[in-house]
């Protein structure tokens, strides 16, 4: 059972650009959100948080509608150095979290 | 500040042989601690969690088993590698909630 889906990508945008990922989580009772960022080759690394009254971290846009059961992403003004696979991720309890599969995101020059 | 290592990067390993991943963690006490395992193409798949010394729990039926002798230490075993083995191992920790910290991950190629 999937409980956290994410389309792969992969994204690709030019430098600039605007664009947002979506994720779908199917247990009603995860009560945390997050999105990761995984480089090539590399360990996964907190991005931010998601709070039900979305939040902003700079570039950076997270939302959660929890009617809906999705979170997203936004990231304005897209760098070559935002290429990167992006993980969202849910908490339901018991100290565990569930990752979704990862959307790919290219920016190109 | 906390940190987490874990070694080695990379492992070459044939069928059949044993394995042993370590990592500890510095900074912090009691951290609830992970191991993961990522193969090719697919997402982070959670093998053990532990809360405290001597508690693991284990979250796939598999040919690998977890242990934490010490507050801060996970180790993942195995007796005998299968090829399925291969893939990316990822030790984490976290204190609470959320806010998983990652080891920079040991990359298993089973041959």
């Amino acid at each position: 059972r999937k409980e956290v889906e994410q389309d792969p990508g992969p994204f690709n945008v030019p430098e600039g650009a605007t664009v947002a990922f979506n994720c779908t989580y199917s247990n009603s009772a995860s009560q945390s959100f997050f999105w990761y960022r995984q480089d090539c080759r590399k360990e996964p690394k907190l991005l931010m948080s998601v709070y039900s009254s979305g939040n902003e971290d700079g570039r950076f846009t997270a939302q959660l509608n929890r009617a809906s059961q999705y979170i997203s992403l936004l990231i304005r003004d897209s760098k070559l150095s935002d290429s990167a696979t992006y993980l969202c991720v849910s908490y339901s309890g018991y100290s565990t979290l569930t990752f979704g599969k990862g959307t790919m995101l290219l920016v190109s020059p | 500040s906390q940190t987490i290592h874990q070694w080695p990067a990379t492992l070459v390993q044939p069928v059949g042989s044993p394995l042993s991943l370590e990592c500890t963690v510095e900074g912090t006490s009691n951290p609830n601690l992970y191991w993961y395992r990522q193969a090719a193409g697919r997402g982070l798949q959670l093998l053990f969690y532990s809360v405290g010394i001597g508690q693991i729990s284990s979250e796939v039926p598999q040919n690998l088993s977890a242990s934490r002798p010490q507050d801060r230490q996970f180790i993942l075993s195995s007796k005998k590698l299968l090829l399925s083995d291969s893939g990316f191992y990822l030790c984490a920790w976290s204190r609470d909630t959320g806010g998983y910290t990652f080891g920079s991950g040991t990359r298993l190629t089973v041959v």
